[in-house]
């Protein structure tokens, strides 16, 4: 089955920095890699998402670029702000084909903590 | 547009109890899943409904755990005996055909 890998655990950035996490999958049929951001106590909501026939996407502060070569896609947050602090998650799923269903069947990375200092 | 809806929203159970959580869809969505989402990890996908039939339920610990979902639009999801392992928080999710999942806001569940 996939496995994602996400790294920093934790990550720590003053107000105005740039903040960047990054994953790893390993299923190559893997198609759809969307991010969700959870704040404490509350459901996880999805921020950006691409698909593999992209290599970069951008929403104003947020960017994701994914490099289908060395399966790794990556989150960029430009001019972090207090109000960007909470639990990232990175996410893989494989859509349509023998064996894809949806984009909701994802397999998750473990997650990063930014915090964002004013 | 209504969210997912889940109940109850806390619970706290002793080992070796049963207890059950309950989902409601977005309206129209056809894809249901349930996620766990133990402290400090990511959530994992327990099982995924489309309509009232299960499409993958590899990750549910089927000894204990089932869920049902009887006419395609609710779902419950029931863990007996609990064990104190499973203290997590429940996420329900639901999708409409090629767009994105939308999760409940979860149960949190402590086993003590």
């Amino acid at each position: 089955g996939e496995n994602v890998e996400q790294h920093p655990s934790t990550l720590s950035v003053q107000e105005g920095d740039s903040a960047v996490i990054k994953c790893t999958y390993s299923d190559s049929a893997s198609n759809y890699f969307p991010w969700y951001k959870q704040e404490l106590g509350k459901r996880p909501q999805l921020i950006i998402d691409i698909r593999s026939n992209v290599g970069e996407k951008k929403d104003q502060r947020i960017a994701v670029t994914l490099n289908k070569t060395a399966k790794h896609f990556s989150l960029h947050i430009t001019e972090t702000q207090p109000e960007d602090s909470a639990v990232y998650f990175c996410a893989a799923s494989r859509r349509g084909g023998a064996g894809g269903t949806s984009y909701g069947k994802l397999t998750f990375g473990q997650g990063t903590i930014l915090t964002v200092h004013p | 547009e209504a969210g997912v809806a889940q109940s109850p929203r806390y619970k706290i159970i002793e080992k070796r109890q049963s207890v059950a959580f309950w989902c409601n869809p977005i309206s129209g969505h056809a894809t249901l899943y349930w996620y766990q989402q133990i402290l400090g990890q990511g959530p994992k996908l327990l099982i995924q409904f489309q309509n009232n039939g299960v499409v993958d339920d590899s990750q549910l610990p089927k000894d204990r755990f089932s869920a049902e979902r009887l006419k395609g639009v609710d779902s419950t999801l029931k863990i007996q005996p609990a064990k104190l392992e499973d203290s997590a928080v429940y996420l329900c999710a639901s999708s409409f055909q090629n767009t994105e999942a939308f999760f409940g806001q979860g149960t949190r569940l402590t086993v003590v």
